[in-house]
């Protein structure tokens, strides 16, 4: 069991370039979700999907797409990246556990924009 | 005012302490509360998840919830080098992983 997976690990962009985000996870989630991680600001949502073919906007979606591919994979796009987007991002999927969800998260990625 | 508050530490003890880490929050709304672990350069990972107040207890760790004043706590026994990283208190009002409101973080360090 990988758990939640995500690559890559690391990338630099310049102002202007796209990249795609990608995550899986192995553990038949329905729901997965991106957020951001910024010092001093802690872990914001980006967007989430509570199932295979919904998506929606979490606090912070401007400047990101996303796409729930199948039940394992959910992928996070920035279209033209911005200094503003340099962040760790990552990727978490949930089960419901007794009264609430318990969200398991990826290693991250760590992306610079320059 | 953000939802929820985390003191960011850095916080240093040595091994063997008790460590006590805290997060006030303004909405009584909250009835879940969870504590996060993060180590270097990793994802969190959930440590204690509690529903409304009172304590619960793991191990090493305690949770405790006092939603009367709107504070949560997350106490480590006996801290070893190991504990250090991390911890990141979330709460949410309903239990959805979608509107979890998190800290920033406190940053504890256990030295040898």
């Amino acid at each position: 069991n990988a758990g939640v997976t995500q690559t890559p690990k690391f990338q630099v962009l310049k102002t202007g370039q796209s990249m795609t985000l990608q995550c899986a996870q192995d553990m038949n989630h329905n729901s997965m979700y991106w957020y951001r991680q910024d010092p001093g600001m802690g872990l914001r949502l980006i967007y989430y999907s509570a199932s295979e073919g919904t998506t929606d906007k979490g606090e912070v979606p401007n400047g990101y797409n996303v796409s729930r591919l199948n039940k394992r994979e959910f992928s996070l796009r920035l279209e033209s990246a911005a200094p503003s987007q340099t962040s760790v991002y990552f990727c978490a999927s949930s089960e419901l556990q007794g009264t609430g969800e318990t969200q398991y998260f990826g290693p991250g990625t760590r992306l610079l924009v320059l | 005012q953000k939802e929820v508050e985390q003191d960011p530490g850095p916080l240093s003890v040595p091994e063997g302490a008790i460590v006590s880490l805290n997060c006030t929050y303004s909405n009584s709304a909250f009835q879940y509360f969870m504590w996060y672990r993060q180590y270097s350069r990793k994802g969190p990972e959930l440590l204690m998840y509690t529903y409304s107040s009172g304590n619960k207890e793991d191990g090493r760790f305690t949770a405790q919830v006092d939603k009367s004043s709107k504070y949560i706590s997350l106490f480590i026994r006996d801290s070893q080098p190991s504990d250090s990283a991390t911890y990141l208190c979330a709460m949410s009002a309903w239990g959805g992983a979608n509107n979890l409101f998190f800290g920033t973080g406190t940053r504890l360090t256990v030295i040898p």
